[in-house]
Formats: structure tokens, C-alpha cells, sequence
């Protein structure tokens, strides 16, 4: 069935230091990859998103890399700040089946620590 | 501009009873999606719907069901509570059933004693 495999399942950095977080997905009809931030007891946020015509986004300090071919997508964040410490969660969907859209299947999330 | 809203925050419940968990959406969204997150855990996805018909269906059994209103909030309905269905519930909201830019509320936390 579908699937998304992420790693790490934990990361420690210090602040200012670069993070990347890796997902691999095994459905390849998959064309939407959003990333989620959750803190403590704290509902996700939509940090970014890419869609499968785009190789790479970027937002200020986050960035997401798509790799079709090979079935990986990763989040970069630069010039970490404590702030960025959370739960990191990355997700897969496909949007063109009618009964499947909407469906994210999530990876198992990635724990965050920038230590100051 | 008011976010996803759900309700109650907090539930305790014991083995065997029912629960009604109640999801607002977005204004202007149509489309509501259920998830179970297990502590630890990415969040799983349950149930979508949009203008009041299921689109979607996880690997959840027969216990779990769900609605949507035509105000387009939505309510999931769990029968025969087990231990394992103490969870994070979480709702989420696109504006259309094939946009998956989809935003969460901040969740249900049901405990099954």
C-alpha cells in the first residue's frame, strides 16, 4: 500500500546551522508533497509545499527538493533558530483520483532540537 | 479570519461507549478531512468529504463514521470504544475536494480509559 518513509526520526543542530529532513514515498502516482510543523500539543501548519512539475521551492529559509525519479523529497532549513524546534512531518497525496484526493499519507515525523 | 475550529478540546470516555467529535471549517472551504494522529505518530488519514458526500475512506473499521452538513461542518462518530482509539482527531479543510493545500484544526485529544 502507500507509504512514506521519513528520516531522521530525531535531529539535533545548533542554532545556525543547516537541517534536512528526508522522505521517500512508494506511490508514484503521488504529485503533491506538503511539509507540516508541529509544536507541542499544537495543531500542524502548513510550512510549505511542492507539486510534482517543480523540482525545488523555496521560502525565505525553508526550502523542498523533489526527486520523481527516485521517489525522495527533502526539507532544508538554513540559519536555524531555536524557534524552529518542533515535530517535523513531511506527506504525500495524489490529487487527480477522484476518491483518493485530499488523502495525505504522512511519514512518521522528524523531531527538531536547534540547541542556542 | 477564523482558522478550523474544533470541538471539544478534551474527552474522556470509557471502553465500549460513543463518541461525537465536531469539525468547523475554513469559511469558504468545502471540503473536510478527519485524521488520527496516535502520540508519536504522523497523523492517519480517516474520512474525507466534500459537499456532504464521502470522497474518501482510510483503513478504520466500521465503527468509525462521519457526516458533513450542508454549512459544510462535519462530525466524526466513533462506536465501541477500545483503548486504541485514544488519539489526537484532527480535522482538516481545503476549499475544493481536489486542492490538497488542506489546514488542520487544533484537534480533538480523546482518552479511552
Amino acid at each position: 500500500g502507500e507509504n512514506v518513509e521519513q528520516h531522521p526520526s530525531t535531529l539535533s543542530v545548533q542554532e545556525g546551522d543547516s537541517a534536512v529532513i528526508k522522505c521517500t514515498y512508494s506511490d508514484s502516482a503521488s504529485n503533491y508533497f506538503p511539509w507540516y510543523k508541529q509544536e507541542l500539543g499544537k495543531r500542524p501548519q502548513l510550512i510549505i509545499d511542492i507539486r510534482s512539475n517543480v523540482g525545488e521551492k523555496k521560502d525565505q529559509r525553508i526550502a523542498v527538493t523533489l526527486n520523481k525519479t527516485a521517489k525522495h523529497f527533502s526539507l532544508h532549513i538554513t540559519e536555524t533558530q531555536p524557534e524552529d524546534s518542533a515535530v517535523y512531518f513531511c506527506a504525500a497525496s495524489n490529487d487527480e483520483i477522484y476518491n483518493q484526493g485530499g488523502k495525505l499519507i504522512f511519514g512518521q515525523g522528524t523531531e527538531l532540537s536547534v540547541k542556542p | 479570519d477564523a482558522g478550523v475550529t474544533q470541538s471539544p478540546t478534551h474527552l474522556i470516555k470509557t471502553r465500549g461507549q460513543h463518541v461525537t467529535l465536531r469539525c468547523s471549517p475554513i469559511s469558504g472551504h468545502k471540503s473536510v478531512s478527519w485524521y488520527q494522529q496516535v502520540l508519536g505518530q504522523g497523523p492517519q488519514f480517516i474520512f474525507q468529504y466534500y459537499e456532504k458526500e464521502e470522497r474518501g475512506r482510510g483503513n478504520f473499521p466500521d465503527r468509525f463514521s462521519a457526516r458533513q452538513f450542508p454549512n459544510y461542518s462535519s462530525e466524526l462518530n466513533v462506536n465501541a470504544l477500545l483503548l486504541g482509539d485514544s488519539a489526537l482527531y484532527l480535522c482538516a479543510s481545503s476549499p475544493v475536494s481536489f486542492t490538497d493545500t488542506q489546514y488542520f484544526g487544533p484537534g480533538t485529544r480523546l482518552t479511552v480509559l
